[in-house]
């Protein structure tokens, strides 16, 4: 059982450049998260999905946009990087509203 | 806005010197007080959930304790390997089913 995978585990983008971070969830769980993690700032909710076809905002999702067209996948598209998008993303998936399981992260550095 | 506080931000303790984190909260109508532990790159792991205040859950040298407005992580002669970031989290109001989190405490526990 893998639990919730995430895919690149490291990437460095150059400003403007755009990518995909990869989210996917064998757990069969319906609520799906991308989070922001910075030294010193705690966890940002970037975007949230309750199911398949159904996403919303979180605290700070501007610069990346989200799509659940499965009940497993859930990516994170970045679209022209900025260096305030460095950060270490995590992707959560869980069953009921609140027990979280999380991916082991992507490290991310826009220079 | 909803709100979840950690203190202290850090903390060293020798190893079998008990102490407490603290979380306090001002999150309307609470469901559920969150923690969970961190390890040096990799995603945060659950360790309780506390619905009520009274409520307490233990595991190994871990108790959560959970009050109206607050609630306490009590390490019992910890030993080196609970040495970890410990995250607090509750419930965002704005999305109903999201986590907010504090900003962690960073445990330090040495022979």
């Amino acid at each position: 059982n893998a639990g919730v995978t995430q895919t690149p585990k490291f990437r460095i983008l150059k400003i403007g450049q755009s990518m995909t971070l990869q989210c996917t969830q064998d757990m069969n769980h319906n609520y799906m998260y991308w989070y922001r993690q910075d030294p010193g700032m705690g966890l940002k909710l970037i975007y949230y999905s309750v199911g398949a076809g159904i996403t919303d905002k979180g605290e700070v999702p501007n610069g990346y946009n989200v799509s659940r067209s499965t009940t497993e996948d859930f990516p994170l598209r970045l679209e022209l990087a900025a260096p305030s998008q460095t950060s270490v993303y995590f992707c959560a998936s869980s069953y009921t509203n609140y027990g979280y399981t999380f991916g082991s992260g992507t490290r991310l550095t826009v220079v | 806005e909803d709100q979840v506080t950690q203190s202290p931000e850090a903390l060293r303790l020798q190893e079998g010197e008990s102490s407490s984190l603290n979380c306090s909260y001002t999150v309307s109508g609470l469901r559920g007080l969150f923690w969970y532990r961190q390890d040096p790159g990799k995603g945060p792991e659950f360790l309780f959930t506390l619905y009520s205040a009274g409520e307490e859950k233990e595991k190994e040298r871990l108790k959560a304790t959970l009050t109206k407005k607050e609630s306490f992580l009590h390490i019992t002669a910890p030993k080196p390997e609970d040495s970890a970031t410990y995250l607090c989290a509750g419930p965002d109001s704005n999305s109903g089913y999201a986590l907010n989190f504090g900003k962690g405490t960073s445990l330090l526990v040495t022979p």
